[in-house]
């Protein structure tokens, strides 16, 4: 397997919900990465974890909630967003735990709404 | 931190021309220095890189060079096609750790 996937496609919740995005990757990387897009702009980094440690956090509500539970999964917990929060989110890996000249493999990204 | 612009943020060529996009970068320890094309509603794809000990990085229609004492990188792409057309992002790592600055980003349209 040589892709990053990404589950949901898309996700529609309201203020109030809790909700989880899902980051999958057999490639045996080690380092993962969490991205916001908004329409018409660059991804901004969100998380990065290295060998499942969070090791950036780049001052991320707490209302976004990353977890690493071994080395191929990452998700995203969700708790009260606000509609700003719509976006692509993005999920990425690269091999070596994130070194500097690593190249960063993305998924296909979860489309959320917020309501 | 760093910091990536990039020019022109649109670029309209007509089917087998060339298309240049040029990014520059603050940061002078950076050294990585990769292209992404993202169609709509599609992932982020790498179709360069560079890395800051090589000068100009080339694969069939598509070139990237770096200029360090500038600090400017540029992705040359020759004989468009309209498959061509998405948005580029150029981007460059942070001293230290792993972490992407992306530029603003580049529509480019070829038109058959």
């Amino acid at each position: 397997d040589t892709e990053v996937t990404q589950t949901p496609k898309h996700l529609v919740m309201g203020m109030t919900n809790k909700k989880s995005l899902k980051c999958e990757q057999h490639m045996g990387h080690r380092a993962m990465y969490w991205y916001k897009q908004k329409a018409k702009k660059p991804p901004e980094l969100m998380f990065v974890y290295s060998y499942e440690k969070l090791s950036i956090n780049e001052s991320v509500p707490s209302r976004f909630s990353p977890e690493c539970p071994n080395s191929s999964l990452l998700n995203l917990h969700l708790h009260a967003l606000q509609p700003e929060d719509s976006a692509l989110y993005l999920c990425a890996s690269s091999p070596n735990g994130g070194l500097s000249t690593d190249t960063q493999y993305f998924g296909p990204g979860t489309r959320l709404t917020v309501l | 931190g760093e910091n990536v612009e990039q020019h022109p943020s649109t670029l309209s060529v007509q089917e087998g021309d060339s298309a240049v996009i040029k990014c520059t970068y603050s940061d002078s320890a950076s050294n990585y220095f990769p292209w992404y094309k993202q169609e709509l509603g599609k992932r982020p794809q790498l179709i360069i890189d560079i890395r800051s000990n090589v000068g100009e990085k080339k694969d069939q229609r598509i070139a990237v060079t770096l200029n360090k004492t500038a600090k400017h990188f540029s992705l040359h792409i020759t004989e468009t096609q309209p498959e061509d057309s998405a948005v580029y992002f150029c981007a460059a790592t942070s001293t230290g750790f792993q972490k992407l600055v992306f530029g603003t980003g580049t529509r480019l349209l070829v038109s058959p």
